[in-house]
């Protein structure tokens, strides 16, 4: 089993629908992330959470939101999905206590918008 | 002052020939340098990482060189393999438990047989 799992990996929703993607960890760490990747534009961080009470906005958190049911998952939702969130998203785990740790990056949930 | 600039965008390479994809920042605060590697329909994974107190750091086929002065840090891939096929991302982070990485745009690597 994948240390960072994502669900679902593939999703087609329509303009204005709600839609949750789930993210759950077996690493045991405490920070977690989600990330958006576009095509030129790298990862970009949503969201992040260092523990189940403490939930931080990224550079794009409008039109998101989280939450952090359990240390071991993090779930992203759209509140009222729009074409231009159309994009793969990750979830990523990091451990230790420091700065220059690995990050652990789910297998992605490809999300389309229509 | 928090973006890493990566170039190219895309790299095409032969067999056995070497890949060389670079990377820049700004904020000289930032003293972890990771490079992350993702093949299509997988997440990033770590490749190599480095920080500024060396100049370079080589695993295997794969070299980081770093160049503080410059602001610069290159990833070089010897003997390119078609497997090494995938997109590049390099990172930037501070050393410490609240600081984000902050990730360049990525690079292409498409290696010929």
């Amino acid at each position: 089993d994948a240390d960072v799992t994502q669900t679902p990996r593939n999703r087609i929703t329509k303009t204005g629908k709600r839609i949750m993607l789930e993210c759950s960890q077996t690493k045991g760490h405490d920070r977690m992330y989600w990330y958006r990747q576009d095509p030129g534009l790298g990862l970009r961080l949503i969201y992040y959470s260092f523990d189940v009470k403490d939930i931080n906005k990224g550079e794009i958190s409008d039109g998101y939101s989280v939450s952090r049911q359990a240390q071991a998952k993090f779930s992203l939702s759209l509140e009222s999905a729009i074409p231009n969130q159309t994009a793969l998203y990750f979830c990523a785990t990091r451990g230790g206590s420091r700065g220059n740790t690995e990050a652990f990056f789910g297998q992605g949930t490809r999300l389309t918008v229509v | 002052q928090q973006q890493v600039k990566q170039s190219p965008q895309s790299l095409i390479v032969q067999k056995g020939g070497i890949s060389i994809i670079n990377c820049a920042y700004e904020n000289t605060a930032f003293d972890y340098f990771p490079w992350y590697q993702q093949f299509p329909g997988k997440g990033p994974a770590l490749l190599i990482a480095i920080r500024p107190d060396v100049s370079e750091k080589k695993e295997g086929r794969f070299t980081i060189s770093f160049n503080k002065s410059a602001k610069q840090f290159s990833l070089h891939i010897m003997d390119s393999q078609p497997g090494d096929s995938a997109t590049y991302f390099c990172a930037a982070s501070m050393d410490n438990y609240g600081q984000n990485f902050v990730f360049g745009p990525g690079t292409r690597l498409s290696v010929l047989p």
